[in-house]
């Protein structure tokens, strides 16, 4: 089955305490992105990146960080969480790059709480 | 700069009614327009797009059309249902390709 997993899917840390979120897809797309839901905001593109080992920066880069070594997987890593950073995340990726005709598939998202 | 605009929610509505979420949008050039449905507890898919002026996008019951002259592209459906409810994001794509959402209206659908 198509999909685009994230894990975890809920974490409850502390401030400071550096976490990674996971993002795996199987459909061989190139490119791979990072939003958060915040409520009265929509989503906001964190990073993006268009293809191994290609990032670049989306709206609201701070305070994370993201590697690309290998096609299927992109993880978000939070070095230092603050609170600001609770929110709800969601990986997606595409065939092409995410706009024109290309299509996002979301993975389920993942709800962070940083006390 | 780009960006999109929606309706406020929550919208709620009796069963069979008739729906319409305002979408508006402000861009340079010729951005692809889509809708975006996101159910509890799951992440968003793609509803339907649109990729130039006058195209209009269809599924499941939806519909909307690519309005250049009023830079709109409202979503509509004649008959909704319970399992419509969800919430529903208006999106325009910019160049590089990258994805401006809108923020989001919630649609609760009452039996």
């Amino acid at each position: 089955e198509a999909q685009v997993t994230q894990n975890p899917r809920y974490l409850i840390t502390v401030t400071g305490k550096k976490l990674t979120v996971t993002c795996s897809q199987n459909m061989n797309h190139e490119y791979m992105s990072w939003y958060r839901q915040d409520p009265g905001l929509g989503l906001r593109q964190i990073y993006y990146s268009m293809n191994v080992e290609v990032t670049d920066k989306g709206d609201v880069p701070e305070g994370y960080k993201v590697s690309r070594k290998e096609k299927r997987n992109f993880p978000l890593i939070l070095e230092s969480p603050s609170p600001n950073q609770t929110s709800l995340y969601f990986c997606a990726s595409s065939l092409t790059t995410g706009g024109g005709t290309g299509e996002l598939f979301f993975g389920e998202g993942s709800r962070l709480t940083v006390l | 700069g780009n960006s999109v605009t929606q309706m406020e929610g929550p919208v709620t509505l009796s069963e069979e009614a008739f729906l319409t979420i305002n979408c508006t949008y402000t861009a340079t050039g010729y951005p692809s327009l889509f809708w975006y449905v996101q159910y509890p507890g799951e992440g968003l898919q793609l509803l339907l797009k649109a990729t130039k002026a006058d195209d209009k996008g269809s599924n499941k019951g939806f519909e909307a059309t690519y309005r250049k002259e009023t830079t709109s592209f409202h979503l509509e459906k004649g008959s909704v249902q319970v399992s419509d409810s969800a919430v529903y994001f208006c999106a325009l794509s910019r160049k590089g390709g990258k994805l401006i959402f809108g923020q989001g209206t919630e649609l609760s659908v009452k039996p």
